[in-house]
């Protein structure tokens, strides 16, 4: 099955530096990439996501990259500030018919002001 | 528009037990998957109803099981419970927009405690 190993476990920066998080994944059939943001005792939000087809992704102040080859893919956020502190998954899956997420251990942001 | 909604929002069993719970998707989606979320396991996939079939299952035993229904609310049973069952079990609704976009929302999940 599906491998993902998501690093650092943990990461903090200061207000305004940018943050990066990667993922590698094992199953070169994964072709759905998602990344959520939980916010200490929140639900988690689905904030980015990208698809095999598309090499990077930007929000605002996020971006997602997706490498095939290497089988990796990372979140980028910019200009960081307090309210970006949260654990931060990836996942990786095939969509279409059979979706089965594997989750990443996730990264604990810390943003301080 | 309301979001999604799950009950109860704390539970507490004992082993041997079983539970059963529930989840209300934003009017509209009909996809509902279940996640269970624990310190040591992390995330994980249980699985996703879509149009009341079970379109995908991840790596648990038998004893979890779920339904959804014709309104697409779902519900999961987890029966002879055991400690380890001892979880914030989420649920997420999912749409894909017409434009091939896909949109997640989480419920506030359920948190189990089996003693």
């Amino acid at each position: 099955g599906e491998n993902v190993e998501q690093h650092p476990s943990t990461l903090s920066v200061q207000e305004g530096d940018s943050a990066v998080i990667k993922c590698t994944y094992s199953d070169s059939a994964s072709n759905y990439f998602p990344w959520y943001k939980q916010e200490l005792g929140k639900r988690p939000q689905l904030i980015i996501d990208i698809r095999s087809n598309v090499g990077e992704k930007k929000d605002q102040r996020i971006a997602v990259t997706l490498n095939k080859t290497a089988k990796h893919f990372s979140l980028h956020i910019t200009e960081t500030q307090p309210e970006d502190s949260a654990v931060y998954f990836c996942a990786a899956g095939s969509s279409g018919g059979s979706y089965i997420p594997t989750f990443g251990r996730g990264t604990s942001l810390i943003v301080h002001p | 528009k309301a979001g999604v909604t799950q009950t109860p929002r704390y539970l507490i069993k004992t082993r041997g037990q079983q539970v059963t719970l529930s989840c209300s998707p934003i009017s509209g989606h009909r996809s509902v998957s279940w996640y269970q979320q624990t310190p040591g396991q992390g995330l994980q996939f249980l699985f996703e109803y879509f149009s009341e079939t079970q379109r995908n299952k991840g790596n648990f035993p038998g004893r979890f099981s779920g339904r959804q229904f014709s309104n697409s609310r779902s519900e999961m049973n987890v029966s002879t419970l055991e400690l380890g069952d001892s979880a914030l079990y989420l649920c997420a609704s999912s749409l894909v927009l017409g434009t091939g976009e896909h949109t997640q929302y989480f419920g506030p999940g359920t948190r189990l405690t089996v003693l």
